[in-house]
């Protein structure tokens, strides 16, 4: 059975620097891994998805890498900013969609 | 296209009633998948569907739920008779078979018992 830990499960940052979520899973025969983020009391917006071929996904500020090897993934948000507030979630895809717990992100102005 | 559709966005319900919630994935999907969100357990798969076909059941948690997919745009999640440990967010999200495609969510359905 899958296992996503992503850690840490919170983090508080001044706006402006950078942050630097991690997501690990157990099984390495993953399709691809997605990233999310979900605002409290709505659904999940996609932000970056990164196909098993791939080392890395690149969305503005946002840049993902895979190592399938190790079973990480990194997510990377540059500059942060308030709205950047959000829990993140972490999901792998072999034949269905398993999840992370979740990093909780607050960005303090 | 609109995404994935989710109705209700609300339901509140007595212990004992019959829920039946629903879904319109996107056209050309033909992977459905329901998930349930609680703030203990997280986000859970329930059933997928390949081609309106269950493939996976083994997330439903009791026999008081039912899912079904008569067609390619229509999928319902029953749940009776309802319970408050049902009280969750249920999701549904759609991706196509084959290829190397993310999944698409829709909004979701906020579930309360009492």
């Amino acid at each position: 059975k899958q296992e996503v830990t992503q850690i840490p499960a919170a983090l508080s940052v001044p706006e402006g620097e950078n942050l630097v979520l991690n997501c690990s899973f157990t099984d390495s025969a993953i399709y691809n891994l997605q990233w999310f983020r979900q605002d409290p009391g709505k659904g999940l917006t996609s932000l970056l998805l990164i196909q098993s071929s791939q080392r890395e996904q690149t969305s503005g500020r946002l840049n993902a890498s895979l190592d399938k090897s190790s079973g990480r993934s990194t997510l990377y948000i540059a500059a942060s900013q308030p709205g950047d507030s959000a829990t993140y979630l972490c999901a792998v895809s072999d034949y269905k969609l398993s999840f992370g717990a979740g990093t909780t992100v607050t960005v303090r102005a | 296209d609109a995404g994935v559709i989710q109705s209700p966005r609300h339901e509140v319900t007595e212990m004992g009633q019959e829920v039946t919630l629903r879904c319109k994935p996107i056209s050309g999907h033909d992977s459905l998948f329901w998930y349930r969100q609680t703030m203990m357990r997280g986000l859970e798969l329930l059933i997928y569907f390949n081609n309106n076909v269950p493939i996976d059941d083994s997330g439903m948690p009791e026999d008081r739920f039912s899912a079904k997919m008569p067609n390619a745009s229509f999928s319902t999640l029953k749940i009776q008779p309802s319970e408050p440990r049902d009280s969750a967010v249920y999701f549904c999200a759609s991706r196509p078979i084959w290829g190397d495609y993310g999944y698409t969510f829709g909004s979701g359905t906020r579930l309360t018992v009492v």
